[in-house]
């Protein structure tokens, strides 16, 4: 089973402007994840929270992490037309095995 | 580096016939792991291997076998393809850094994508 649930499943925004996408667990865990996958493509890392922080950012992106509410949420900024793919959480739980949600499909119009 | 690679990147096979999906990777990681991905849906663990040597089930491993003879390689096997197999394959690994096995992010290949008719 899924542990992670992003939310929504997918989003359309124009170019410039903010994306954000949630994703929600159920257990505890090590530390979250999220990943970007192009169409046809392999997944690639992009950022990585531990259980004890709040906030991260790398570049355009910003990551929180609520672990009473155990969700996160990943935010881009200006986005621009390049960043038009899926978008996945993963939680590393207790076995330091990752758990994968269903991911949020984003599309950026030009 | 070449990272994770994947061969082959698509298959067609027959319904009962058997391949092997292989996965190498140069990083030294001591993680494997084999994943599917259907439309749709997010990535659902197949096997995974925390070593040379060693194998374990994830949460869909019916229907397929996996053997790690060696760190750098990861074999992901079916016996008997179904076509609830067609789906695309994802291959990762990652190594536990630090003073512990936290905070380790997944390198994945490109996938092999897999169609049984």
């Amino acid at each position: 089973s899924q542990q992670g649930e992003e939310d929504p499943q997918a989003l359309s925004i124009q170019e410039g402007e903010n994306a954000t996408m949630n994703c929600s667990y159920k257990t505890s865990i090590n530390n979250l994840q999220w990943y970007r996958q192009n169409s046809g493509r392999g997944l690639v890392h992009l950022i990585l929270i531990r259980s004890n922080e709040r906030e991260k950012h790398s570049g355009r992106l910003r990551v929180t992490l609520d672990t009473s509410k155990k969700s996160s949420s990943l935010l881009i900024t200006a986005s621009r037309a390049a960043d038009t793919a899926s978008y996945f959480c993963a939680t590393e739980d207790s076995n330091y095995q990752l758990i994968w949600g269903a991911g949020t499909k984003l599309i950026i119009k030009p | 580096n070449a990272g994770v690679t994947q061969t082959p990147k698509f298959r067609v096979l027959k319904t009962g016939q058997s391949m092997t999906l292989l996965c190498a990777q140069d990083m030294n990681h001591e993680y494997m792991y084999w994943y599917r991905q259907d439309p749709g849906m997010g990535l659902r663990l197949i096997h995974y291997s925390v070593g040379e040597g060693t194998t374990a089930k994830g949460e869909v491993p019916d229907g397929y076998n996996v053997s790690r003879l060696k760190k750098q390689n990861f074999l992901l096997g079916l016996e008997s393809a179904a076509p609830s197999q067609t789906s695309v394959y994802f291959c990762a690994s990652s190594y536990p850094e630090g003073t512990g096995v936290f905070d380790t992010e997944a390198f994945f290949g490109q996938g092999t994508r897999l169609t049984v008719v």
